[in-house]
């Protein structure tokens, strides 16, 4: 099964709209953690924002927020009246602890399969 | 000052070929790691080295090799390159292995011809 679902593979809207990138995760832990990434069209990988699983609070930054609901699993994200510079693929990514062989502790990444957002003038 | 940074951007080779992409990170970070993106833009962890240790190896054919010379440096060796090998190579790194957000670097984009 999927660990991170992003059901919306591509999303289209037209400047100034407001717009939800979904995020839902499945884990059996009670400690991890939650991140969004943006992939611009020149291809880099922009970290957006960290978000443990204790801490329900939304979050706003400038025209981006965020709102984790724990009762859902899910880690949703909105931006408020997109622009054209949004246009890029999101994913979302669910970090767990692992322990390997050794005894070091680690979390892993793992992400969605991405929602492209495309955003018209 | 580019906090992750790659080398090559672009490689392009022929199948059988061995190739290697350098990665390094100026954030003093602990931890450093290399991703596969796929051309349906999926991302998987492949490797994760934190202080010169690996502490991550996922099921990647033994063709891949990763090296850590010191916690600053993470390359990746690829042997005997297949067709199948063609996607975008990420490196990545993160204060410490457990948690922490990680900073990419902008990606080696390999074609195997």
């Amino acid at each position: 099964a999927q660990k991170v679902t992003q059901a919306q593979t591509e999303i289209s809207v037209v400047e100034k709209e407001d717009v939800t990138l979904d995020c839902v995760y499945e884990t059996r832990d009670t400690t991890y953690y939650l991140f969004w990434y943006k992939q611009p069209p020149s291809g880099e990988l922009v970290f957006l924002i960290r978000r443990n699983s204790f801490d329900e609070q939304n979050e706003i930054s400038g025209r981006y927020s965020w709102n984790f609901q724990k009762s859902t699993s899910s880690f949703n994200f909105t931006i408020t009246a997109s622009q054209v510079v949004d246009s890029a693929v999101y994913f979302c990514a669910l970090s767990e602890a692992y322990t390997n062989a050794g005894g070091t502790s680690y979390g892993k990444l793992t992400f969605g399969q991405g929602t492209i957002l495309t955003v018209h003038p | 000052d580019t906090a992750v940074s790659q080398t090559p951007k672009y490689l392009v080779t022929q199948m059988g070929n061995d190739k290697s992409i350098k990665c390094e990170q100026n954030l003093g970070h602990d931890t450093m790691y290399w991703y596969k993106q796929d051309s349906k833009k999926f991302l998987k962890i492949m490797f994760s080295y934190n202080n010169k240790e690996l502490i991550i190896n996922e099921t990647v054919p033994n063709r891949f090799s990763p090296k850590s010379p010191d916690k600053a440096h993470l390359n990746l060796h690829i042997n005997s390159l297949e067709l199948g090998d063609s996607a975008v190579y990420f490196c990545a790194s993160s204060q410490s292995p457990t948690f922490r957000e990680q900073y990419f670097g902008p990606g080696t984009r390999l074609t195997v011809t």
